[in-house]
């Protein structure tokens, strides 16, 4: 199946420092997805984002399908920023999504 | 708006005992989903639901679990003997086939704690 390998394993950043994550994926796919798992252990959809770039306030996701990877950046990150961010794929319409393994982001005050 | 619902959101059971989880998907989204955690590790697929049968299932969903979809708006996932590998957050979710995406929209989750 699919591989989905997420990188850093883990970040620490200082509240205003900006990051950029990256998901890297082994084959083509239909849809992907990023999500934040806040603390108390739900997902957030943050961007359906299967190609190209998108915004929303201070982060932003792209993704170069033909080189298989997407970046998520976070500007001006806040101490709500932390938590483990995933990325998630599916090869076909409706189908299952393989996730990273994520990235743990802690923002220190 | 609309959001997926998951009940309830931490359920605590004796090995070997069934439990149901309940999940309320989006009303007009006609594909359904169940995953889990396990504490600290990544999120896995455990099967896909549409037109009132399995469309996929991992290596995980094995003989001891179940889904349904009982009325036009619950469906859920049973776990007939519960072991303790069992522990984990179960997320359900559901998307929309008829939309230009196939975002999967994901509910709070249930936490299942087998003692």
């Amino acid at each position: 199946g699919i591989q989905v390998e997420q990188s850093p394993p883990d970040l620490i950043l200082q509240e205003g420092a900006n990051s950029t994550l990256r998901c890297n994926f082994s084959d083509s796919v239909n849809n992907l997805q990023w999500f934040h798992q806040n603390p108390w252990g739900q997902l957030i959809n943050l961007f359906y984002i299967p190609s190209g770039t998108k915004q929303n306030g201070r982060l932003s996701a792209t993704t170069v399908a033909t080189e298989r990877y997407s970046l998520l950046y976070i500007s001006s990150s806040q101490t709500t920023d932390s938590g483990v961010y995933f990325c998630a794929v599916d090869t076909g319409a409706n189908s299952k999504l393989t996730f990273g393994k994520g990235i743990t982001l802690s923002v220190r005050p | 708006e609309p959001e997926v619902t998951q009940t309830p959101s931490h359920q605590v059971t004796q090995m070997g005992q069934e439990v149901i989880l309940r999940c309320v998907p989006i009303s007009n989204h006609l594909y359904f989903y169940w995953y889990r955690q396990i504490l600290g590790q990544k999120v896995e697929f455990l099967v896909s639901f549409y037109n009132n049968e399995i469309s996929e299932k991992s290596e995980i969903f094995d003989d001891q679990f179940s889904v349904e979809r009982p009325d036009g708006s619950n469906f859920t996932l049973k776990i007939r003997s519960t072991k303790l590998e069992d522990s984990a957050m179960y997320f359900c979710a559901s998307s929309d086939p008829g939309l230009a995406t196939d975002t999967q929209y994901f509910g709070p989750g249930t936490r299942l704690t087998v003692l």
